[in-house]
């Protein structure tokens, strides 16, 4: 069966520490992969996605995530974390117009 | 360009009782969907629409049924409410692509559902 793991619940992280979420899938072939970020009482909103090409891909905000094939992960990372920042997370695999699945989410804390 | 509207924000529901949740978007989006989310599970596919006319099912569909009359609107029904459909419910919208289903979705503010 297609999954989304996300291992980590928590995250807390010092201001202008740097960051890395992680996001694992188990799918057969290799699908469209998202991550997408939710602040308290809002929707969700899209930081970046991976269709094909480069597998070290840009998004809003400075965060940056990294496709490996081999390891069917899709990592989210971040330089220097702003206080902004503190969000819930949320990684997401596209595999066809039925099959579009979200990790359970990381939620970060930023210290200041 | 409004985006991906919901309404209401809020509802509170007795068990039985029927609502519809509104959802509309002004992207002329062809594939529109609802999910739900619950605590440490993420967002699960309700019922999607690939355009007017065309609904289907995704991972929870039971207790809910859809209807796309138009592009622009995707309302969720809710027959009989009860305590287990307690849940914050987004619509999305996106273009389709290829094989592999939607590009970017664009997803609403919520809708806060409380069943007692």
């Amino acid at each position: 069966a297609q999954s989304v793991t996300q291992p980590d619940i928590h995250i807390t992280v010092s201001e202008g520490a740097s960051l890395e979420l992680r996001c694992n899938y188990s799918y057969g072939a290799t699908p469209y992969l998202f991550w997408y970020v939710q602040s308290p009482g809002q929707g969700l909103q899209l930081l970046l996605k991976y269709f094909s090409g480069d597998t070290l891909v840009q998004g809003i905000k400075g965060f940056e995530a990294e496709f490996k094939r081999s390891q069917s992960s899709f990592n989210l990372r971040k330089p220097s974390v702003h206080w902004s920042d503190a969000a819930e997370y949320f990684c997401a695999v596209g595999a066809s117009i039925n099959k579009f699945y979200f990790g359970s989410g990381t939620k970060l804390n930023v210290k200041p | 360009n409004a985006g991906v509207t919901q309404t209401p924000k809020f509802q509170v529901l007795k068990t039985g009782q029927s609502m519809t949740l509104q959802c509309a978007q002004d992207m002329n989006h062809e594939y529109m969907s609802w999910y739900r989310q619950d605590p440490g599970m993420g967002l699960r596919l309700i019922h999607y629409s690939v355009g007017a006319g065309i609904t289907d099912q995704g991972e929870v569909p039971n207790g809910y049924n859809v209807s796309r009359s138009t592009t622009e609107d995707f309302p969720l029904r809710l027959l009989s409410a009860a305590p287990s459909q307690t849940s914050v419910y987004f619509c999305a919208s996106s273009y389709l692509t290829g094989t592999r289903g939607t590009d970017t979705q664009y997803f609403g503010p919520g809708t806060r559902l409380t069943v007692l």
